[in-house]
């Protein structure tokens, strides 16, 4: 079985540019979580969807992100502009329903300068 | 509201010895506790979970944890470590209220030392 898949693996920007992350979650699995892990810290989610609409983004900076995942399927995740804060690996999860074992993937490490 | 410390950044440990990983909760309601495995560049595992039943979990490659309701924690123990096992070792407990969400602390650094 496939696994969870993100691209790209590493990005390096420019602070007030724009950047976007692409998460493919395992095949069936209908609920999908972007986290944010900052440096020496825990995994904090920002996002988490069922199916194609959204269950919980109270964590998520609505001026500079916003994530979609229109089929259902495929998710993709934008900074915009980013700020040096924004320097993280954004993890991408999903899970067949939203109450058992999340399944991750590599994660986007972002720097942003 | 939900959180979960784990009061050690670094755990060492010598190669055949056992270790332990601790972790500790606050919830409202009965916990669901889980335990993930990070290696560099890549991305967190899932090692094993506490939902109901036996306070002692076995997981995935030899690790167990022990769930102690009366000291809200939830600690990782194998009996012997191996060089392979040394990575970030996250403790998470999930939100039961409607979006189910997992809370995690920030991190163990486990060393086993050959």
């Amino acid at each position: 079985e496939a696994g969870v898949a993100q691209s790209p693996r590493y990005k390096i920007i420019e602070k007030r540019q724009s950047v976007a992350f692409w998460c493919n979650p395992i095949s069936g699995h209908a609920t999908l979580y972007w986290y944010q892990q900052i440096l020496g810290q825990g995994p904090k989610l920002l996002i988490q969807f069922q199916n194609n609409g959204v269950v919980d983004d109270s964590q998520l900076p609505k001026d500079r992100f916003s994530a979609e995942r229109l089929k259902g399927v495929d998710s993709t995740l934008k900074i915009q502009p980013a700020k040096l804060e924004d320097s993280a690996v954004y993890l991408c999860a999903s899970s067949p329903d939203g109450a058992g074992e999340q399944f991750f993937g590599p994660g986007t490490r972002l720097t942003v300068l | 509201a939900q959180s979960v410390a784990q009061p050690e950044d670094q755990v060492n440990v010598a190669e055949g010895n056992p270790l332990t990983v601790k972790c500790t909760y606050s919830v409202s309601g009965n916990p669901y506790l889980f335990w993930y495995v990070q290696y560099p560049n890549r991305g967190l595992q899932f090692l094993l979970k506490y939902i109901t039943g036996d306070n002692l979990v076995k997981g995935s490659y030899g690790f167990e944890a022990e769930f102690n309701k009366s000291q809200t924690s939830f600690h990782l123990k194998k009996p012997s470590a191996l060089v392979s096992d040394s990575a970030l070792y996250f403790c998470a407990v999930r939100d039961q209220t409607g979006a189910n969400n997992l809370f995690f602390g920030t991190g163990t650094r486990l060393t086993v030392i050959p």
